[in-house]
């Protein structure tokens, strides 16, 4: 059964501090893996990876996938309290338009 | 340039009901999937729309089905309410192989 572990599942730190929030996947034919930002309701889109080792950055915000080792990272520089939410990690797979979804981790940033 | 809107955005309804909800893609977007997400968890896939053909199902009973229109919304019907339904409920506008973007949502309710 295709699986995606994230952890922790909940993380509070100061305003100012960088945080690497982890996604681990189990999966047949993989295509790429996705990172979404749920504050409220709708999980807004971050980033997509296909391909090993190439970072994505956006502003503070970046991530890499290792299709060796199966994981992914979100890290997040100089955290604000706007960066609190739930942040979602999803693979898709090969042939399918579907998502599996991990748990998400619940990041509380505190001033 | 409109997102994906869902409609209603909350929704109380009785342990053995019907209910249906609603999706509009966004703009150029012509496949639509939909998701359950309960409580602390992340969301689950219950199927996917394209050419208003059903063309991939998740883990979910009989009791949830789909269409999808011309226009290329879509509709979220669940038969037969139990508790455990009650959820948020996301629908999600793609173009193949890119990313998912999420609407609001639709939180039901069922007492």
């Amino acid at each position: 059964e295709d699986k995606v572990v994230q952890s922790p599942l909940s993380l509070v730190v100061h305003e100012g501090d960088t945080v690497t929030l982890n996604c681990s996947y189990e999966v047949t034919n993989f295509r790429s893996l996705l990172w979404y930002k749920q504050e409220k309701k709708a999980p807004t889109f971050l980033f997509m990876l296909t391909s090993s080792g190439i970072e994505k950055k956006s502003g503070r915000l970046s991530s890499i996938l290792d299709k060796k080792e199966l994981f992914s990272i979100l890290n997040i520089t100089a955290t604000q309290t706007g960066d609190s939410a739930i942040y979602l990690c999803a693979v898709r797979i090969q042939g399918a338009q579907k998502l599996v979804f991990g748990q998400g981790t619940r990041l509380t940033i505190n001033p | 340039d409109a997102g994906v809107t869902q409609s209603p955005t909350h929704l109380i309804k009785t342990r053995g009901q019907q209910v249906t909800l609603r999706c509009s893609p966004k703009s150029g977007h012509d496949t639509v999937s939909w998701y359950q997400q309960a409580l602390g968890q992340g969301p689950q896939f219950i199927f996917q729309y394209y050419e208003e053909e059903e063309r991939q199902r998740g883990n979910f009973p009989d009791r949830f089905s789909g269409h999808q229109f011309p226009n290329y919304s879509s509709e979220l019907n669940v038969n037969a309410l139990l508790l455990g339904d009650s959820a948020l409920y996301l629908c999600a506008s793609s173009l193949v192989g890119g990313p998912l973007h999420f609407g609001n949502g639709t939180r039901l309710t069922v007492t």
